[in-house]
């Protein structure tokens, strides 16, 4: 099993530009969840999709962030325009059943506005 | 609403020297706690789940127990291999679909 994988691992860009975020998930998982993680926040939930439908997306900072899940084995996060305030470590994470089962983290894409 | 609450924020051992990192939580009606472990770059890696008070669960030297009101997770003879962040985390209660995380403690273990 190769785990949640994330790509980039790390990306740069000027402020304005449009970064789309990659995920695959377990597969098997039926629920997918995007984070954000600073030093000022924590961890912080963006959203939630169960079976590809997105739930509960009230983490979600503003307009220019969206996410979607065309497949059970994808998912993008994509922010535009990219503002220097959305510099943080963005991870995916899947799980069996919601939040209710133990999740499985990626290894991040840690994301500098400039 | 949920709160989870961890301390200590930091804690600095030595290796060998026993401690306890604490998760106090405040849900209406708990359906588990979840232990992570994170290492600087990496994401969370799940460690534990406790469904009930008196429960406990262990792994080499990490041992999490689970009261109606707080979890410990113990770390016994710790190692610097041991040095991380531990996060505790409960699923969400009520209408909510979002768990609830703490900030987490940073363990240093200095050999």
């Amino acid at each position: 099993d190769a785990g949640v994988i994330q790509s980039p691992r790390h990306e740069v860009t000027e402020m304005g530009q449009e970064v789309t975020l990659r995920c695959k998930p377990i597969s098997g998982h039926n629920s997918l969840f995007w984070y954000r993680q600073t030093m000022m926040r924590g961890l912080e939930l963006l959203i939630y999709f169960n079976n590809n439908v997105p739930i509960d997306d009230s983490g979600m900072p503003e307009d220019r962030f969206s996410a979607k899940m065309p497949n059970a084995s994808f998912s993008t996060l994509k922010i535009q325009p990219s503002e220097p305030r959305d510099s943080a470590v963005y991870f995916c994470a899947s799980s069996r059943q919601g939040a209710y089962t133990e999740a499985f983290f990626g290894q991040g894409t840690r994301l500098t506005v400039v | 609403e949920d709160q989870v609450t961890q301390s200590p924020e930091a804690l600095r051992l030595q290796e060998g020297e026993s401690s306890s990192l604490n998760c106090s939580y405040t849900v209406s009606g708990l359906r588990g706690l979840f232990w992570y472990r994170q290492d600087p770059g990496k994401g969370p890696e799940f460690l534990f789940t406790l469904y009930s008070a008196g429960e406990e669960k262990e792994k080499e030297r990490l041992k999490a127990t689970l009261t109606k009101k707080e979890s410990f997770l113990h770390i016994t003879a710790p190692k610097p291999e041991d040095s991380a962040t531990y996060l505790c985390a409960v699923p969400p209660t009520g209408g909510s679909y979002i768990p609830t995380f703490g900030r987490g403690t940073s363990l240093i273990v200095h050999p």
